[in-house]
């Protein structure tokens, strides 16, 4: 089975500072992997994601996140805060197994506060 | 490109109507549509994946008849709470995959911005 691990739900970090959402997941293939930001009220926006290819990837607003299959990780950092990154921070996974129909796999979100 | 609209935003009724919830895929076509339910404060609970001209799948747990979908057209999914309570208010965020030529699906869902169930 498929699992996603959100280690954190609260980070909060100061303008400027780097910002790091740790991500861990448990799979029997490869998956693919994803990070969503959800602002209040509003739905997930996809921040960027991992199929194949270059471990290292890199999303919208300066966010990058880096793929470890022998880590099992995929941590979301982003050199230096703003605050508007202030944000609800969703990590998943999608098994891609042809009956699952390309189900996303959510962890618990990590909630980031930015102070000034 | 890639947006997904939801309707209504925000709906208050009372215990025991119906409510439908409305997800279109405004500029592509989505064979696959999912419904999650989020509760405050959490994580996106995956409720159905809706396919277009099929019968929709439903997660373990999730009633299918007190969840109805129907997923119409290439670019329209509806869920209908019915008979509402209480303990249905929650907040409801469809997604959608996109089709890329010769029917190879996207890997990349793209989400509405929700509506929230308040029922009293």
């Amino acid at each position: 089975a498929q699992s996603v691990t959100q280690l954190g739900s609260h980070v909060s970090v100061s303008e400027g500072a780097l910002v790091l959402l740790r991500c861990n997941y448990s799979s029997s293939v490869p998956p693919y992997l994803f990070w969503y930001v959800q602002y209040p009220n509003q739905g997930l926006q996809l921040l960027l994601k991992y199929t194949t290819g270059a471990t290292l990837v890199k999303g919208i607003n300066g966010f990058e996140a880096e793929f470890k299959k022998s880590e099992t990780s995929f941590h979301l950092t982003k050199p230096s805060a703003h605050m508007s990154d202030a944000a609800e921070y969703f990590c998943a996974v999608s098994p891609m197994i042809y009956n699952q129909g390309g189900k996303l796999i959510f962890g618990q979100g990590t909630e980031l506060s930015v102070k000034p | 490109g890639a947006v997904v609209s939801q309707h209504p935003s925000r709906v208050i009724c009372k215990s025991g109507t119906s409510v439908k919830i409305e997800c279109r895929s405004l500029d592509f076509q989505a064979t696959t549509m999912f419904w999650y339910r989020q509760f405050p404060k959490q994580s996106l609970m995956l409720m159905a994946t809706s396919n277009e001209g099929s019968k929709a799948t439903y997660e373990q747990g999730v009633e299918k008849d007190k969840f109805l979908i129907n997923h119409a057209s290439l670019t329209l999914s509806t869920l209908t709470v019915t008979s509402a309570h209480p303990e249905d208010s929650s907040f409801y965020i469809c997604s959608a995959r996109d089709r890329r030529g010769r029917g190879y699906l996207s890997e990349t869902q793209y989400f509405g911005p929700g509506t929230r169930l308040l029922v009293l």
